[in-house]
């Protein structure tokens, strides 16, 4: 049972414009969401997290946006650059005792410049 | 540096051997990840320490593997009978606190023959 889709294995975005990354979850319990950057050969690196108690965060260039009653959280990088070429995972955690993160599969950006 | 090692970061066994790998964790992080990577997936949970105690290992898939943690530092996954699907990257990561934000290494990638 995959609790945290991400349908989009791919996706190729101009230099410049907008990448909007997509990710659903099943589980209701749920109530923290990261986003993690890999490039290859290396581990996944934190990018950007949201609490449940929010519907946005914005750090620079990236903003994550949580719909609660769709299960569904989007990940915005603008303006999208040849170095955001990575695989990005959707991870989710629920809170009341340690964190277990669960990922999704990723979805492999590339940024044509 | 003063990232998560992990070693080896490659690793080749044949079938039905004894496989270790070690994780070095960021120095004074209390809690500790082991999670498997297969191709085109996302990091899947194995276990979690908190400390020198397997705080959950309901990730580990099988009575084959093992992790210890002996001193609450470096910590230590064990295969054992190695079988082909074991083949995958094993990912150690760290944190601070008891939240999301995990601090990866690069890996260990694990081919058995």
């Amino acid at each position: 049972d995959q609790q945290v889709k991400q349908n989009s294995p791919s996706l190729s975005v101009q230099e410049g414009r907008i990448s909007i990354l997509n990710c659903d979850y099943t589980n209701s319990m749920f109530d923290y969401f990261l986003w993690y950057k890999k490039y290859p050969a290396e581990g996944p690196t934190f990018l950007i997290s949201i609490s449940s108690i929010k519907d946005k965060n914005e750090d620079g260039r990236f903003t994550v946006f949580l719909n609660k009653s769709a299960k569904h959280l989007s990940l915005h990088i603008v303006p999208s650059q040849p170095g955001d070429s990575a695989v990005y995972f959707c991870a989710a955690s629920a809170s009341g005792g340690y964190q277990k993160v669960t990922f999704g599969t990723g979805t492999k950006l590339q940024v044509i410049p | 540096g003063a990232g998560v090692s992990q070693t080896p970061s490659n690793k080749v066994t044949e079938k039905g051997k004894y496989v270790e790998l070690r994780c070095d964790p960021i120095s004074g992080h209390t809690a500790l990840y082991w999670y498997r990577q297969s191709l085109g997936q996302g990091p899947e949970f194995l276990i979690y320490f908190q400390g020198t105690g397997a705080a959950d290992d309901s990730g580990l898939p099988n009575d084959r593997f093992f992790a210890v943690r002996p001193e609450g530092s470096v910590s230590t996954l064990k295969i054992q009978r190695t079988e082909r699907g074991d083949s995958a990257v094993y990912l150690c990561a760290s944190s601070l606190a008891v939240t999301g934000e995990l601090f990866f290494g690069e890996g260990s990638r694990l081919t058995v023959l």
